[in-house]
C-alpha cells in the first residue's frame, strides 16, 4: 500500500532548465492536487484535478503545467525554472466527497520534493 | 474567498503541559475542517477532521471541536510529549468547491516545540 509516491525527493536546477515532478497514487482517488510550501506561507495550491483529463489552476499556477492522462498519475512540469520556484512541493490525493457521501474526505499527501533553483 | 487563520508560533511548552492551538476560518456554507501534522523532513499527515457543526475530531490524544458560532476549530491535547514536536496545520475544504475538489485551504502552520 504505497499511497502517494513523489519523485525525486531532492532536485537542484539551474535557472531556465525544465523538469517534471512525478506523482503517483494507488488508491484510485479521483482528486489530485499540487501544493508548494514556503516558510511563513503555509501550503499554497498550484494546480488540481478532479479526474482523468480534467485539470484547473489553483492559487499560484504561473510557471507550472500539469496533465492528468490517467487516474493514477499527476505530473507537475516546470518549463523554465526560476529561483522563485525554490520550494518544497507536495502532491496530494483524495476520494471525492460525493462518492463517499462525506464531504471533505481528507487528502493523503506524498513525502514531498525539495527543489532548489540556482 | 476561503481563509484559515492560526497562531504561528513557535509555541514552546514543557512535557505534560496542556496544549491549545487556535484556528479560525472564513468560508461560504459549511466547510469540513482538518488538522494536519508535519514532522521534520516529512509530508503532511491527517491528524483529525470534523465535517459538521459540533462534531469533535480526535486522534492520538488530540481533539478539536467544530464550532460554527465562533467559526473555530481549536486543537487541544491534555498532556503533550516531546514526540509531539512538529508543525500543525489547520485546513478546510469548502462545499462550494465540491467537498474539496479544488484542494484544501491551509493556515500558515504552527511550529510546536516540546521540551523535556
Amino acid at each position: 500500500n504505497a499511497g502517494v509516491t513523489q519523485t525525486p525527493k531532492f532536485q537542484v536546477l539551474k535557472t531556465g532548465q525544465s523538469m517534471t515532478l512525478q506523482c503517483a497514487q494507488d488508491m484510485n482517488h479521483e482528486y489530485m492536487s499540487w501544493y508548494r510550501q514556503d516558510p511563513g506561507m503555509g501550503l499554497r495550491l498550484i494546480h488540481y484535478s478532479v479526474g482523468a483529463g480534467i485539470t484547473d489552476q489553483g492559487e499560484v499556477p504561473n510557471g507550472y503545467n500539469v496533465s492528468r492522462s490517467t487516474t493514477e498519475d499527476f505530473p507537475l512540469r516546470l518549463l523554465s525554472a526560476a529561483p522563485s520556484q525554490t520550494s518544497v512541493y507536495f502532491c496530494a490525493s483524495s476520494y471525492s466527497g460525493i462518492r463517499t457521501g462525506t464531504e471533505g474526505y481528507g487528502y493523503t499527501f506524498g513525502s514531498g520534493t525539495r527543489l532548489t533553483v540556482v | 474567498g476561503d481563509s484559515v487563520t492560526q497562531m504561528e508560533g513557535p509555541v514552546t511548552l514543557s512535557e505534560e503541559a496542556f496544549l491549545t492551538i487556535n484556528c479560525t476560518y472564513t468560508a461560504t456554507g459549511y466547510p469540513s475542517l482538518f488538522w494536519y501534522v508535519q514532522y521534520p523532513g516529512e509530508g503532511l499527515q491527517l491528524l483529525l477532521k470534523a465535517t459538521k457543526a459540533d462534531d469533535k475530531g480526535s486522534n492520538k490524544g488530540f481533539e478539536a471541536t467544530y464550532r460554527k458560532e465562533t467559526t473555530s476549530f481549536h486543537l487541544e491535547k491534555g498532556s503533550v510529549q516531546v514526540s509531539d514536536s512538529a508543525v500543525y496545520f489547520c485546513a478546510l475544504s469548502s462545499p462550494s468547491s465540491g467537498g474539496g475538489a479544488d484542494g484544501l485551504t491551509f493556515g500558515k502552520g504552527t511550529h510546536l516545540i516540546i521540551q523535556p
